[in-house]
């Protein structure tokens, strides 16, 4: 079945350094892909998407390339925040209407 | 407000008791999702509406687990004879049917004592 793998936390990094928090899939076929981002005491949101190989997703300095030829959708930032200390999610679906299927979640840490 | 609602934000039960929770979706919204996040098993999807019609009951983890939708609007999740397992955050999501990004609630701490 489908799946979602991302790399383990929690990920520790000090004010302005640079992220990659890594997410690989398996699917059929060409599903859309997600990250979402969880704030301490908050609900989940999405950040960002993308819905065919080679989209990038992008917002508030965070980005991901859908790489269908490595099945990747990792997620950069060039200059973290102590304001992005969250736990991310990696997600997939196969078509609009249905549900998500999400990696265990990264908690990321920053220090200022 | 414009968004995803839930009810109640915290629930303390007994083992064996039933409890209900409830999803108030984004107005207009004809998708609805139930998710499951627990520490062991991280986020877990349980059911899908379209409408109020149920297409997608596949991870609903055992028969006490049950969820209806009225109105193509306000969801409620039901879970009989409560066990300590299923202790964990209920979310509730909802969507345009055809635009796949998916909006959260709150979620509803279900701790089961």
């Amino acid at each position: 079945g489908d799946s979602v793998t991302q790399m383990e936390g929690p990920v520790t990094l000090s004010e302005e350094a640079f992220l990659t928090i890594n997410c690989t899939y398996t699917a059929t076929g060409y599903p859309s892909l997600f990250w979402y981002v969880q704030y301490p005491g908050e609900g989940l949101q999405l950040l960002l998407k993308a819905t065919k190989a080679d989209d990038k997703g992008s917002n508030k300095g965070f980005e991901a390339t859908y790489r269908k030829e490595t099945t990747s959708f990792h997620l950069e930032k060039g200059s973290v925040q102590v304001s992005d200390s969250a736990v991310y999610f990696c997600a997939l679906s196969h078509q609009a209407g249905t549900a998500l299927i999400f990696g265990k979640g990264t908690t990321l840490s920053v220090s200022s | 407000g414009a968004g995803v609602s839930q009810s109640p934000s915290n629930k303390v039960t007994e083992k064996g008791k039933d409890v209900e929770l409830r999803c108030d979706p984004i107005s207009g919204h004809t998708a609805l999702y139930w998710y499951r996040q627990s520490l062991g098993q991280g986020l877990e999807f349980l059911i899908y509406f379209q409408g109020n019609s149920a297409p997608d009951k596949s991870g609903l983890p055992s028969d006490r687990f049950s969820a209806e939708r009225t109105g193509g609007s306000v969801s409620t999740l039901t879970i009989q004879r409560t066990q300590q397992e299923d202790s964990a955050v209920y979310l509730c999501a909802s969507s345009l049917g055809t635009s796949g990004e998916q909006f959260f609630g709150p979620g509803t701490r279900l701790t089961v004592l």
